[in-house]
């Protein structure tokens, strides 16, 4: 059965300072994969997406994600971290044929200390 | 172009009570989709529709109703509604193989 696991539930850092947010997947084959994000009280909004080519995939709002298919993962960075960027962060995963049915994992929480 | 709206933003039903979320999109999306979102437990696929007069079931169909007469519009039924389904409901569109877009929310309590 397909899984995506995020396995920081919490992370908090300085402005200013970098950040990665793990992601990995269990799939039968390489999945269409996703970050989103949403901040309190607001709807989803896409960061980036994987479909296919260049395994780093660059997004909006200086966020940039890898690929490895070695290590079934899509780890989400970004270099210098905003206030703003507080929020939750789904990494989320889509079969490539058929319907667009997506499996998030469980979020991880960003918290952003002055 | 509204994207996907939802309404209402926010119900609170006593047990046992039903209601129909709604959604609607104006991208004339094919595919259309409900999740609810729980804390702990990240977004899970309620019903989906990959066009009018076509839906499925997702991983939490249990307790819901779909149905899509046209294109634009995608309610979501509880018929008899439980405190298990308090929650946060997303619905959300997109074209077949393409990015989603979400709607606002409906955050529904069931007392």
């Amino acid at each position: 059965a397909q899984s995506v696991t995020q396995p920081d539930i919490h992370i908090t850092v300085s402005e200013g300072a970098s950040l990665e947010l793990r992601c990995n997947y269990s799939y039968g084959a390489t999945p269409y994969l996703f970050w989103y994000v949403q901040s309190p009280g607001q709807c989803l909004q896409l960061l980036l997406k994987y479909f296919s080519g260049d395994t780093l995939v660059q997004g909006i709002k200086g966020f940039e994600a890898e690929f490895k298919r070695s290590q079934s993962s899509f780890n989400l960075r970004k270099p210098s971290v905003h206030w703003s960027d507080a929020a939750e962060y789904f990494c989320a995963v889509a079969e490539r044929s058929g319907a667009n049915n997506l499996f998030f994992g469980t979020g991880t929480r960003l918290t952003v200390i002055p | 172009n509204a994207g996907v709206t939802q309404t209402p933003k926010f119900q609170v039903l006593k047990t046992g009570q039903s209601m129909t979320l709604q959604c609607a999109q104006d991208m004339n999306h094919e595919y259309m989709s409900w999740y609810r979102q729980d804390p702990g437990m990240g977004l899970r696929l309620i019903h989906y529709s990959v066009g009018a007069g076509i839906t499925d079931q997702g991983e939490v169909p249990n307790g819901y109703n779909v149905s899509r007469s046209t294109t634009e519009d995608f309610p979501l039924r509880l018929l008899s509604a439980a405190p298990s389904q308090t929650s946060v409901y997303f619905c959300a569109s997109s074209e077949l193989g393409e990015t989603q877009y979400f709607g606002p929310g409906t955050r529904l309590l069931v007392l």
